[in-house]
């Protein structure tokens, strides 16, 4: 299972674009990269899923690299509500236990 | 309305009592599996199931069980709880194939005494 390492907090103020990176060096061949977000006791949600190059939705931007390495989820203009814990998955194919580790705790100020 | 449904939300119990943690969805998903998740360590998944009567453990499997009889649910047993098994519970579920998204239940925040 390809293990990723994200920083473990960041601190952002509304209105800026937050990037968090997530590296992955062992990423397998038909690995995914997905997103998810969590509330204090809420389950996850999910963001975003890629495969390479870039993916965009309403909510989020998520750029991978060539050598899929890493990968960056970009949030456009945060606010307050934004304040969660945000985890990169990568994924095998076949038997899928996915690997949520401890995620980055974003806190976005007023 | 899609959803995935725990019961129950909280629960406090007392060593040895064994207890079931119930999970259900609606969205006639292959895949169903159960986390744990504890201050500092993350989300851990204990369980996972692809199909009816197919289940394999995940990374902390000591002390529970799980049961696949029917498609839309997937029960957590606790036989013999102990205190270290206090912990937010998490059930999920999803399209088989890895990488489809997960859809989460609200949770069972579950102390033991």
């Amino acid at each position: 299972l390809a293990k990723t390492t994200q920083p473990i907090s960041m601190d952002s103020y509304e209105g800026q674009e937050v990037n968090i990176t997530c590296s992955h060096n062992n990423i397998a061949t038909n690995d995914y990269i997905t997103w998810y977000q969590q509330f204090p006791s809420q389950g996850p949600r999910f963001i975003i899923q890629g495969y390479k190059t870039k993916v965009t939705n309403e909510v989020a931007s998520l750029f991978i690299p060539a050598d899929r390495k890493s990968s960056t989820l970009s949030l456009p203009r945060v606010s307050l509500s934004d304040t969660a814990v945000y985890y990169c998955l990568v994924g095998t194919g076949g038997s899928y236990i996915p690997t949520f580790g401890r995620g980055t705790s974003l806190i976005v100020h007023p | 309305e899609a959803q995935v449904t725990q019961n129950p939300r909280y629960l406090i119990t007392v060593t040895g009592k064994k207890l079931t943690v119930t999970c259900s969805q609606n969205m006639n998903h292959e895949y169903m599996s159960w986390y744990r998740q504890d201050p500092g360590l993350g989300l851990r998944q204990i369980y996972y199931s692809m199909n009816v009567e197919v289940t394999d453990k995940g990374d902390v499997p000591e002390g529970y069980k799980v049961s696949r009889k029917e498609k839309r649910n997937f029960p957590l047993i606790l036989e013999s709880p102990s205190p270290n098994q206090t912990s937010l519970y998490f059930c999920a579920s999803s399209l088989a194939g890895q990488g489809n998204e997960q859809f989460f239940g609200p949770g069972t925040r579950l102390t033991v005494l």
